[in-house]
């Protein structure tokens, strides 16, 4: 069964520190969104992808964050400057149609110290 | 905007009881509404979902959820719990006019003891 990827599972971190989070999208979902989730409590959304540009973004994703799609299949997050308030769980998630359900990766957790 | 509550932050049952995981959602035009579990340090799992049609889905592992537009509630419901369905589950709602993106409840933490 096809599933969302992300790499790598734990990155620790100093606090100033730029921070590259992968996820490789299931191959025919055109959709791709950020999400996070602070220490088991409420998954908070980040950020949509579609075509190539961000479509939709949430209060959390300032100037410090950014998302890429370098190539046909990686999806990447980027915090420039890291903070100890980013330390949490970075899930990548994608669909495919417009009804469709989001299928989540494993995620990456993040610690900053 | 849209939103969901999570009434509860932790719901109790024992094994072989029927188990019942309530949310209300708040939608401006017809919700898309779905349910995710997840399991300690792992991703979200999507359960079920409705979109349209029959207000009872069914979904995996035995569970299923009734949308009830008039009390704007989509409980998750299993008629037998298990040990193993113990995890945290959330709810979550996608208007239909943004791109996709879900907004989850809290989340309820569900006990099932042996």
């Amino acid at each position: 069964e096809p599933e969302v990827t992300q790499t790598p599972s734990h990155q620790v971190t100093q606090m100033g520190q730029e921070v590259i989070l992968r996820c490789v999208p299931i191959s025919n979902h055109l959709y791709f969104y950020w999400y996070r989730q602070i220490l088991g409590q409420k998954v908070e959304f980040l950020v949509s992808f579609y075509n190539n540009e961000i479509s939709e973004k949430s209060e959390i994703f300032d100037d410090q964050f950014s998302v890429e799609r370098p190539d046909g299949s990686n999806f990447t997050l980027k915090i420039r400057s890291t903070k100890l308030e980013d330390s949490a769980m970075y899930f990548c998630a994608s669909r495919s149609g417009a009804a469709g359900e989001l299928f989540f990766g494993e995620g990456s957790r993040l610690t900053v110290l | 905007a849209q939103s969901v509550a999570q009434p509860e932050d932790q719901v109790n049952v024992a094994e072989g009881n029927p188990l019942t995981v309530k949310c209300t959602y708040s939608v401006s035009g017809n919700p898309y509404l779905f349910w995710y579990v997840q399991y300690p340090n792992r991703g979200l799992q999507f359960l079920l979902k409705y979109i349209t049609g029959d207000n009872l889905v069914k979904g995996s592992y035995g569970f299923e959820a009734e949308f009830n537009k008039s009390q704007t509630s989509f409980h998750l419901k299993k008629p037998s719990a298990l040990v193993s369905d113990s995890a945290l589950y959330f709810c979550a709602v996608r208007d239909t006019d943004s791109w996709g993106k879900l907004q989850f409840g809290a989340g309820t933490q569900v006990v099932v003891t042996p």
